[in-house]
């Protein structure tokens, strides 16, 4: 039972650049999220899912979009990456009531 | 708002003795759940505890509890008898309705022996 299996888990990118991070999951869980953990300021949500064809906003949106087109697989896109975007992404999935998290990706951007 | 207020970015406990981890809530919804997740150096995440806002009693699981005052908007974790495998960052979270989920800041627990 693999859970949830996030991909890369390492990266490092060049201002401007672009990457998708993909977020699996084999539990068949309606929700999906991204956080993005940075020191001193916890998880903060990016996006996330409630199903299949859905998205939407958590509480730093910005520079980053998601697709949901199969339900076990959340992608993270980020467009034109920025330094402020160098962070440790975790994407994690849920049933009722527990969130089961990936291991993480660790993301540089220079 | 709805928010997660975490407001001891480290704590120091001997071993052995129960340590409580604050946490308050902020929010309008009247079906929430709570949480908190340990985070080893390592760096997965560990679900350890679950309270529903309509839950009467307060949670258990094993050396965890959850103290939950809905009146106040608290939701502190209890560890009883503190190991030094609980040297760890704790977060506590907030499903809002059936959707969103939103963690505060953490504590960084560190357990001395």
């Amino acid at each position: 039972n693999a859970g949830v299996t996030q991909t890369p888990k390492f990266r490092v990118l060049k201002t401007g650049q672009s990457m998708t991070l993909l977020c699996a999951q084999d539990m068949n869980h309606e929700y999906m999220y991204w956080y993005r953990q940075d020191p001193g300021m916890g998880l903060r949500l990016i996006h996330y899912s409630v199903g299949e064809g859905t998205t939407a906003k958590g509480e730093v949106p910005d520079g980053y979009n998601v697709s949901r087109l199969k339900k076990q697989n959340f992608l993270l896109g980020l467009e034109s990456a920025a330094p402020s975007q160098t962070s440790v992404y975790f994407c994690a999935s849920r049933s009722t009531p527990e969130a089961f998290f990936g291991q993480g990706t660790r993301l540089t951007v220079v | 708002a709805q928010k997660i207020t975490q407001t001891q970015p480290g704590m120091f406990v001997q071993e052995k003795e129960a340590v409580t981890l604050d946490c308050t809530y902020d929010t309008s919804d009247q079906s929430y759940g709570l949480f908190w997740y340990k985070q080893p150096s390592s760096g997965e995440m560990i679900f350890l505890i679950y309270q529903g806002s309509y839950d009467e009693q307060n949670a258990t699981e094993g050396r965890y509890s959850l103290n939950f005052q809905k009146a106040r908007k608290s939701a502190n974790l209890v560890i009883s008898a503190s190991q030094l495998g609980d040297s760890a960052m704790y977060f506590c979270a907030m499903r809002l309705g059936a959707q969103k989920l939103v963690f505060g800041q953490g504590t960084r627990l560190t357990i001395n022996p």
